[in-house]
């Protein structure tokens, strides 16, 4: 597509359920990273596939978060057992060699809100 | 210490201005790096990237780059209300790899 989409917009989940984030990259985007962003914060590095080497994790603060990315193209983030402290903007950004120096490209975010 | 560090801010400027924005970062072996406009309620958009030493000019903004200091610098000429905005910096430690960020620097321009 034109550029990084990512569903739903927002998600209102109460404390306790699993919630599943999407994001679809930009096409032939070989790079896709997970960021969330809380508010008046800067943003917190969560996860990083490149091509089809394993995926960088090191950034998931618990065990509770888990991503996948399927056919080097969608990727969808889960989170487990929600908790108050998962409310956030959760955002995806995706690039490339050729992408200014493989500069991000990102999605517009899911607003997740945990009650 | 931060990984980036930026101005803490606001910054506040004068429409027609030069602002200027800082970051500095920890790793001496960082790669390349950023700058990201981030309109309130929006996504971060990339506006600047650097990854040799000196300056980078694209229209009214210019990115200079120190690697010695691990200083980096983003000034905006001819500052605009539409430049309104938060100015993130990142940094990456291999150019394939993940960016870190600092927490931005809240920027407005006053008509």
């Amino acid at each position: 597509g034109a550029g990084v989409s990512q569903s739903p917009s927002n998600k209102v989940t109460e404390k306790g359920k699993d919630v599943e984030l999407r994001c679809d990259p930009i096409s032939g985007h070989t790079a896709l990273y997970w960021y969330r962003q809380s508010l008046g914060q800067g943003l917190e590095f969560l996860i990083y596939f490149q091509g089809n080497s394993a995926p960088d994790k090191s950034g998931l603060p618990s065990d509770r978060f888990s991503a996948e990315r399927t056919g080097g193209s969608v990727s969808t983030l889960t989170i487990q057992r929600t908790q108050q402290e998962d409310s956030a903007v959760y955002l995806c950004a995706s690039s490339s060699p050729d992408r200014a120096y493989y500069g991000y490209t990102f999605g517009s975010g899911t607003r997740l809100t945990v009650v | 210490q931060k990984e980036v560090e930026q101005n803490s801010g606001p910054l506040s400027v004068p429409e027609g201005a030069i602002a200027s924005l800082n970051c500095t970062y920890s790793d001496r072996g960082s790669q390349s790096f950023f700058w990201y406009r981030q309109y309130s309620g929006k996504s971060p958009e990339l506006i600047m990237f650097i990854y040799s030493n000196g300056d980078k000019e694209d229209g009214r903004f210019t990115a200079q780059l120190n690697k010695a200091s691990q200083y980096v610098s983003l000034l905006i000429r001819d500052s605009q209300p539409s430049d309104s905005a938060t100015y993130l910096c990142a940094v990456k430690i291999t150019n394939a790899g993940k960016s870190t960020f600092g927490d931005g620097t809240t920027l407005t321009v006053k008509p």
